[in-house]
């Protein structure tokens, strides 16, 4: 059975960082995409990035242009994303997924089918 | 970018009844050189991650119960539930995948009547 692995819950004081690990098979990695999703207390799902780790492709939502960035690693096939300059807006739970990729045709992130167990990060004074 | 709209926000159905959710996006998220429409559909509970439900708009991901489905083309899309059962409580998302990045819709509650 498929499985992605998060890293434990996180909590941050405003204005620093914070970075969450996925952990998949070495199928994963190396054939589908994965993505970065987060859900803010009340709030809707929110798309904020991607990554092909083969060959490398990474893609950001807008509004976390310059603030977020995601990487993978081969040797452990984890993937990384890493929020900076945190705000109490920023205090959500962020799920890793996996999804096909289109690239380099249209749509890089298809579906997303198989979903971490999510990571609860918390900015707090 | 295109952005995905829901209706309604919520709704409440009695056991057994149908379910309507509807999904418009900005523009035609209909593909001419493969005819596929790239929308997905999730169900998600509290304390825990999404579930896909469709993707193409109307492919049903494995394990998923028949009494769920999903049709639509273009910019117009919707996700039925034939016979509300209490374990079908949620919020459901509908995402498109057609541009890069792609985007959710707001979400839709469903609740019992």
């Amino acid at each position: 059975q498929v499985q992605l692995v998060q890293s434990g819950a996180e909590m941050r004081t405003p204005g620093s960082s914070v970075k969450v690990s996925c952990v998949t098979s070495g199928d994963t990695f190396s054939s589908y995409a994965i993505n970065w999703v987060r859900q803010a207390p009340g709030q809707g799902l929110e798309w904020m990035g991607g990554i092909i780790p083969s060959p490398r492709i990474t893609n950001y939502a807008q509004k976390f242009r310059g603030r977020v960035t995601t990487t993978a690693d081969g040797s452990t096939n984890t993937v990384y994303l890493e929020v900076t300059n945190l705000g109490f807006e920023d205090t959500a739970i962020y799920y890793c997924a996996r999804g096909e990729s289109g690239y380099p045709m249209r749509g890089y992130f298809y579906a997303m089918d198989v979903w971490g167990q999510g990571t609860t990060v918390t900015v707090s004074s | 970018d295109i952005v995905v709209t829901q209706s309604p926000e919520s709704l409440a159905v009695s056991l057994g009844e149908r379910a309507t959710i509807n999904c418009k996006s900005s523009q035609s998220i209909l593909y001419s050189s493969n005819y596929k429409n790239y929308l997905a559909w999730y169900q998600h509970k509290p304390g825990q991650p999404p579930k896909l439900l469709f993707y193409w708009a109307s492919t049903r991901q494995s394990g998923v119960p028949d009494r769920f489905s999903g049709s639509g083309s273009g910019t117009d899309f919707t996700l039925t539930i034939s016979s509300l059962q209490p374990e079908d409580v949620a919020v459901y998302y509908c995402h498109q995948y057609y541009t890069t990045p792609p985007s959710f819709g707001q979400g839709t509650r469903v609740e019992i009547k």
